[in-house]
């Protein structure tokens, strides 16, 4: 597609539950990302892919965070045993980097709610 | 490393007056910046970029910002501002050597007073 494909826009998980984010990039883009938003402040950097294959995953706790992106699928992001503090708007983004094209296209965002 | 400094966390204007957002940037190699806003429940989008080529860059919605190097400035600005310019902008910065993942400043919410 034409854009970053973002599902669901909502989500709600009492604690201790199972939260899984999917993205589905723009199609020809190797690149994507994902970052979580607390509170409309700073964008954390979580994880990045390079097709299938993990790029940068600094920024992931990886007690309870994991990501996927396998071929022909949309990317995921699941988050076990979520906590209060998971609370956020998890942004995924996608980029095909070149000469002419350097940025990053967003989606819209899909917003967890931990209770 | 590369990392981005947004000064302000709010600027407050005046429909009609100018609008300057500051962002520094730090990174050991060529960088790419951005301009991405924000609108209430939105996700992000881009105002504009230098990838090396002017040094005064023109966006979307009458933005410009110029690339000082000597500075490590990337200012955000607009001779008017409109109602319809509150958001959040955040300037982004990414490596222009092999990561691209860019790095966003804490953002500014610019708040338009009638």
């Amino acid at each position: 597609g034409e854009e970053v494909a973002q599902t669901p826009k909502h989500l709600v998980r009492g604690e201790g539950q199972k939260a899984k984010l999917y993205c589905a990039p723009i199609k020809g883009h190797s690149y994507v990302f994902w970052y979580q938003q607390v509170l409309k402040n700073e964008f954390k950097f979580l994880i990045s892919f390079q097709n299938e294959n993990v790029f940068d995953e600094t920024g992931m706790p990886k007690e309870r965070f994991s990501a996927k992106c396998l071929p022909n699928s949309p990317c995921s992001l699941e988050i076990q045993a979520t906590k209060l503090e998971d609370s956020a708007v998890y942004f995924c983004a996608s980029s095909q980097p070149s000469q002419r094209n350097t940025e990053a296209f967003f989606g819209q965002g899909t917003r967890l709610t931990v209770v | 490393a590369q990392s981005v400094t947004q000064l302000g966390s709010h600027v407050s204007v005046s429909e009609g007056a100018l609008v300057l957002l500051r962002c520094n940037y730090s990174s050991s190699v060529p960088p790419y910046l951005f301009w991405y806003v924000q609108y209430p429940n939105q996700g992000l989008q881009l105002l504009l970029k230098y990838t090396s080529a002017a040094t005064l860059v023109k966006g979307i919605n009458g933005f410009e910002a110029e690339f000082k190097k000597s500075e490590t400035s990337f200012h955000l600005t607009k001779p008017s501002a409109h109602m319809s310019d509150a958001a959040e902008y955040f300037c982004a910065v990414s490596d222009s050597w092999g990561s691209y993942i860019p790095t966003f400043g804490r953002g500014t919410s610019l708040i338009v007073h009638p």
